[in-house]
């Protein structure tokens, strides 16, 4: 079990670009979270889906950011015309029930 | 000793001490609460979790208390090592059939061996 999958590890853009993280959950695990760290902060809810659908995006900024769980394939996070303060760490975990196993994560840093 | 500054809380203990981690909580409506550890530039790892019918749960090494009167959590971690030191966060459900979870700010643990 290869445990839950992020890539990039680390992601460098330049304001205005778009960043694409992608979260591969834990096999038999349909849901999927999002959360986003400062340095020096705990993480903050983004958005949480299941197979197709979003369930949660009431952490979500309304503009520039947007996610999806196709029905194959990763979870992917889109963040639009990054700006400076985009810069993070960006968290997916994946559950089958109550517990959450999270993946290590991709650093975004916006130059 | 136990400080807090402008940065994360941060608890230093000695090799072989007992460390106890503090987290308070705001939402009566929780019914799940977790710790997790993070070591630096990794996700965060599942410690102990404790349901809100429970005050009390034990894992190896490590005891979780919650005293939902004040609504306070706390993380008991016996004979503290080295390997232990790693930020610890606490978080919360939203209430019963939440799933998404609120982080604390998290608690910096150092060990001197």
């Amino acid at each position: 079990n290869a445990g839950v999958m992020q890539n990039p590890r680390h992601l460098v853009r330049r304001r205005g670009q778009e960043a694409r993280l992608r979260c591969s959950p834990m096999k038999g695990h349909s849901h999927v979270y999002w959360y986003r760290q400062l340095p020096e902060e705990g993480l903050k809810f983004m958005v949480y889906l299941q197979k197709e659908n979003i369930i949660d995006e009431s952490g979500m900024p309304k503009e520039r950011f947007s996610a999806e769980f196709p029905k194959e394939g990763p979870s992917i996070l889109r963040i639009q015309q990054v700006v400076r303060g985009d810069s993070a760490a960006y968290f997916c975990a994946s559950s089958g029930g109550e517990s959450y196993t999270f993946g290590s994560g991709t650093r975004l840093t916006v130059v | 000793g136990e400080s807090v500054g402008l940065h994360l809380p941060t608890l230093s203990v000695q090799e072989g001490d007992n460390s106890i981690i503090n987290c308070a909580y705001s939402n009566s409506a929780s019914d799940y609460f977790i710790w997790y550890k993070q070591e630096s530039g990794k996700g965060p790892q599942f410690i102990i979790d404790i349901r809100s019918n429970m005050d009390k749960r034990q894992g190896q090494r490590v005891t979780v208390l919650l005293n939902k009167t004040v609504k306070h959590l706390s993380l008991q971690i016996a004979a503290t090592q080295p390997g232990d030191s790693a930020v610890y966060f606490c978080a919360e459900n939203k209430g019963s059939g939440y799933s998404t979870l609120t982080f604390g700010k998290g608690t910096m643990l150092l060990v001197s061996p």
